[in-house]
């Protein structure tokens, strides 16, 4: 069985400062990684993903995740928050051969001026 | 999303009328998915096809049946609508089951059953 947890409904930042969003993880075998971003009334945009071949992850608009084995996380982080930053964003595990995604029940980010 | 469209992005019916959404993609991917997002529960997975006449339970599958019998559309449909069936559904499409082959989100329909 696989899970994630996401810590934070609701993650309020000031524009500039470091964001930082929870999530963990459970899985029995090797997870694959993901984290989704929603604009208001619009599907899910992959924002990044998590390959084996590296930890520390980029994505776009400048997030990253780094994969912690021994923590079981995949904290989405960005070093200075935007406006346009505000949305709420999921977090989804995987793995090889599973056409499933299993998603966290989602984290909504406010950006204050 | 340019190669996933959903229809009717709005609808508003009534309990135990019949409902069919539609996806329909451009993308000829294999795999094809319906979800449902709530607050405080993300989203669920309802079904899914993994090929044309192929298709599969999610985890929140009771009240909803799915049709794919062409690549491009997969039908999800409420036989007897109901008010807890009130949600935005999802439709996502990938190429395959791996990790260079993610899932593609379509912008939903509002479904409002009263």
């Amino acid at each position: 069985a696989q899970s994630v947890t996401q810590l934070g409904s609701h993650v309020s930042v000031s524009e500039g400062a470091l964001v930082l969003l929870r999530c963990n993880y459970s899985s029995s075998v090797p997870p694959y990684l993901f984290w989704y971003v929603q604009y208001p009334n619009q599907g899910l945009q992959l924002l990044l993903k998590y390959t084996s071949a590296a930890t520390l992850v980029k994505g776009i608009n400048g997030f990253e995740a780094e994969f912690k084995k021994s923590e079981t996380s995949f904290h989405l982080t960005k070093p200075s928050a935007h406006m346009s930053d505000a949305a709420e964003y999921f977090c989804a595990v995987s793995y090889f051969g599973n056409e499933k995604l299993t998603f966290g029940t989602g984290t909504r980010l406010t950006i204050i001026p | 999303d340019a190669g996933i469209t959903q229809s009717p992005r709005h609808k508003v019916t009534e309990t135990g009328t019949p409902v069919t959404l539609r996806c329909h993609q451009t993308e000829n991917h294999r795999y094809m998915y319906w979800y449902r997002q709530d607050p405080g529960h993300g989203l669920r997975l309802i079904h899914y096809s993994y090929g044309v006449k192929d298709t599969d339970k999610g985890e929140v599958s009771d009240g909803y049946s799915v049709s794919r019998s062409k690549t491009e559309d997969f039908l999800l449909t409420l036989e007897s609508a109901t008010s807890s069936q009130t949600s935005v559904y999802f439709c996502a499409i990938s190429e395959g089951t791996g990790l260079n082959q993610p899932q593609h989100f379509g912008d939903g329909t509002r479904l409002s059953i009263l």
